[in-house]
């Protein structure tokens, strides 16, 4: 596609239920970030996938949270026995590299509603 | 520890006025700033960027400012327009092995028409 694909666009769910998201990045992009915005908060940094090295995954906020990237392209953020304060906009980025020059491009999230 | 940091949760100013977005960060390292445009159920868009090489960048209404002594940088946007009204976001890439990208808390901005 021509920009970054996030799916679902919007999730309600029980607490301590698992929830998937998935990211499908922008074609040719190796750089894959996760980030998370909670209500009235910035962007917080969860995960970096950067082609085939070992994923930067010092933003998890517990080990409930983890992240996969298969093929070098798709990407999927599990969250398992989901928290009220799971609750956020889920965005996913991806850009050329690892320069850390470049633009991230962002996809319009998934919104997690925890109850 | 908040290395960047976006101290004015919301700005109001009139259309055709000046706009400006403040900044501040503390890691001497970062070497390049970013902002980003949020709209609602949107995700954020890239806008400007800068090197910590220059102090100025230029981009028809939107300029951004360095102020490395200050640790400093602003985006100012002449004249601001309704369009303009959205949740803007410094960021820097943090180095050293990775590149994740820092963000600030992010300044909602609301031009009146």
């Amino acid at each position: 596609g021509a920009g970054v694909s996030q799916s679902p666009s919007n999730k309600v769910t029980e607490k301590g239920k698992d929830v998937e998201l998935r990211c499908d990045p922008i074609s040719g992009h190796t750089a894959l970030y996760w980030y998370r915005q909670s209500l009235g908060q910035g962007l917080e940094f969860l995960i970096y996938f950067q082609g085939n090295s070992a994923p930067d995954k010092s933003g998890l906020p517990s080990d409930r949270f983890s992240a996969e990237r298969t093929g070098g392209s798709v990407s999927t953020l599990t969250i398992q026995r989901t928290q009220q304060e799971d609750s956020a906009v889920y965005l996913c980025a991806s850009s050329f590299g690892g320069a850390g020059t470049g633009e991230l491009f962002f996809g319009e999230g998934s919104r997690l509603t925890v109850l | 520890d908040q290395q960047v940091k976006q101290n004015s949760p919301s700005l109001s100013v009139q259309e055709g006025r000046i706009s400006i977005l403040n900044c501040d960060y503390t890691n001497s390292m970062f070497d390049y700033f970013l902002w980003y445009k949020k709209y609602p159920a949107e995700g954020p868009t890239f806008l400007i960027s800068i090197s910590s090489i220059k102090d100025k960048n230029e981009d028809g209404r939107f300029t951004v400012f360095l102020n490395k002594s200050a640790k400093h940088l602003s985006l100012h946007i002449v004249p601001s327009q309704p369009g303009d009204s959205a949740v803007y976001f410094c960021a820097a890439p943090l180095r050293g092995g990775t590149y994740k990208y820092i963000f600030g808390t992010g300044t909602r901005l609301k031009v009146l028409a």
